[in-house]
């Protein structure tokens, strides 16, 4: 069946550091791919999406390509902030999951120190 | 602003006593789901509604149980809650479609915990 996975984590990084974290998928269909963030007591919220082969999505400064011949979708930013700490979910939708669900990886818990 | 709302935000509850979290939203989504999260872990999906029609997923537990009277709203019953169900339990919702390319709309959860 269809899966995704992502780094583990945590991930600690100084405030300006480069972030990657990097994700995986397997499906049987083309799914379209998503990265959601998750704060601090709160639910998760779109990050960023992509829905074909070589699409960038990007959003607060975080971007990720979907590659298809790899079947990656790494999520990066060029330079942190204390406030981008949180657990980042990649995940996926495909018709071969069953309609509208989504597939999500185990999350990856980012801590940015000042 | 449109959203998903749920409540209510804390819940604490006795071992066997039944609970019930509610979830509502303004988006106008058909398709509402309820997800039992545990320690920043993965979201597991419960079950989900596309308009009226009720898809449980098969590891679901029969003590879970959920209603929705109409699109704005949906319910999710514990019917007697073990200590394992303490967790986040987290609403969404998403436009239906042709494409797989709709994003889920998350509430802010409710913690549940068991005494």
């Amino acid at each position: 069946g269809d899966s995704v996975t992502q780094m583990e984590g945590p991930v600690t990084l100084s405030e300006e550091a480069f972030l990657t974290i990097n994700c995986t998928y397997t499906a049987t269909g083309y799914p379209s791919l998503f990265w959601y963030v998750q704060y601090p007591g709160e639910g998760l919220q779109l990050l960023l999406k992509a829905t074909k082969a070589d699409d960038k999505g990007s959003n607060k400064g975080f971007e990720a390509t979907y590659r298809k011949e790899t079947t990656s979708f790494h999520l990066e930013k060029g330079s942190v902030q204390v406030s981008d700490s949180a657990v980042y979910f990649c995940a996926l939708s495909d018709r071969n999951t069953g309609g509208f669900k989504t597939i999500f990886g185990a999350g990856t818990r980012l801590f940015v120190k000042a | 602003d449109a959203m998903v709302i749920q409540n209510p935000r804390y819940q604490v509850t006795q071992f066997g006593k039944p609970v019930t979290l509610s979830c509502s939203q303004t988006l106008n989504h058909n398709v509402m789901y309820w997800y039992q999260q545990k320690s920043s872990q993965a979201p597991k999906l419960l079950f989900h509604y596309y308009d009226k029609d009720f898809n449980n997923e098969a590891d679901t537990p029969d003590n879970f149980q959920s209603r929705r009277p109409n699109t704005s709203f949906c319910f999710l019953d514990i019917r007697s809650p073990g200590l394992g169900d303490a967790a986040m339990y987290l609403c969404a919702t998403s436009r239906s479609g042709q494409d797989n390319n709709q994003p889920q709309h998350f509430g802010d959860g409710t913690r549940l915990s068991i005494l």
